[in-house]
């Protein structure tokens, strides 16, 4: 099972969105909605925050949304903070019955 | 809030297996899936495995199938991920995750 691609890295100004991509196959996410997002700033364990899709656990700001078409998932980040300057890697379950990670996407508030 | 808590960093001989531990503080690991994850150093997460909690069926990643084991003790509420025939390749943090949370991150090095 490969990785699913991510662009290595995204930047952009405070107040602005980035989006960040995550390209599968029809073997994970092209069949299953089952897209995770984490977070990860340097030095810290990985912060899940968004599952399903599009599903945001308790806490985790309306400024992190995800979206899916086809084998490619999208996750955006509007009003950007610098706090949100982190690695960000995407998860998708596969048809083996696992789980893959993308290739991580670092983003950078200029 | 569950946290996990996992067992401190090793230092291990090339060819050797590691051990490591990760257990609920302040909850239980029943009726949840536990996953494991490593991070080589500069490098991007990695799924290994799961394991689920009802019948304790298990999967893993297939480069990892035959070298890893994942195991969960039911009476010390504790979930283990042991890796055999180390190589420098296995240097990495490892991590558990359940229940949305990931434990602290185990150091695993190899190095003769």
């Amino acid at each position: 099972q490969s990785a699913l691609t991510q662009p290595p890295s995204v930047s952009g100004s405070p107040g602005q969105s980035v989006t960040i991509s995550c390209t599968g196959t029809s073997s994970d996410i092209g069949s299953y909605n089952r897209v995770s997002w984490y977070q990860q700033p340097p030095g810290a364990a990985p912060k899940l925050i968004l599952f399903d899709v599009n599903n945001r656990p308790s806490g985790v700001p309306d400024r992190f949304s995800g979206s899916k078409s086809g084998n490619t998932a999208s996750l955006t980040i509007s009003g950007l903070q610098a706090e949100d300057e982190a690695d960000y890697y995407c998860n998708s379950y596969t048809s083996r019955s696992t789980y893959v990670f993308g290739t991580g996407t670092k983003v950078t508030v200029l | 809030q569950v946290h996990l808590v996992q067992s401190g960093a090793e230092v291990k001989k090339p060819g050797s297996s590691v051990k490591v531990s990760c257990k609920p503080s302040g909850g239980t690991f029943s009726n949840y899936e536990i996953t494991w994850v490593r991070q080589a150093p500069g490098q991007g997460l990695e799924w290994m495995g799961r394991i689920t909690s009802v019948y304790g069926t298990t999967y893993y990643a297939e480069r990892f199938q035959g070298r890893v084991t994942i195991t969960a003790d039911e009476s010390t509420d504790t979930a283990y991920l042991q890796v055999t025939s180390l190589t420098s390749e296995d240097t990495a943090v490892y991590y558990c995750a359940s229940m949305g949370q990931w434990g602290q991150g185990t150091l695993v090095t190899v190095s003769s």
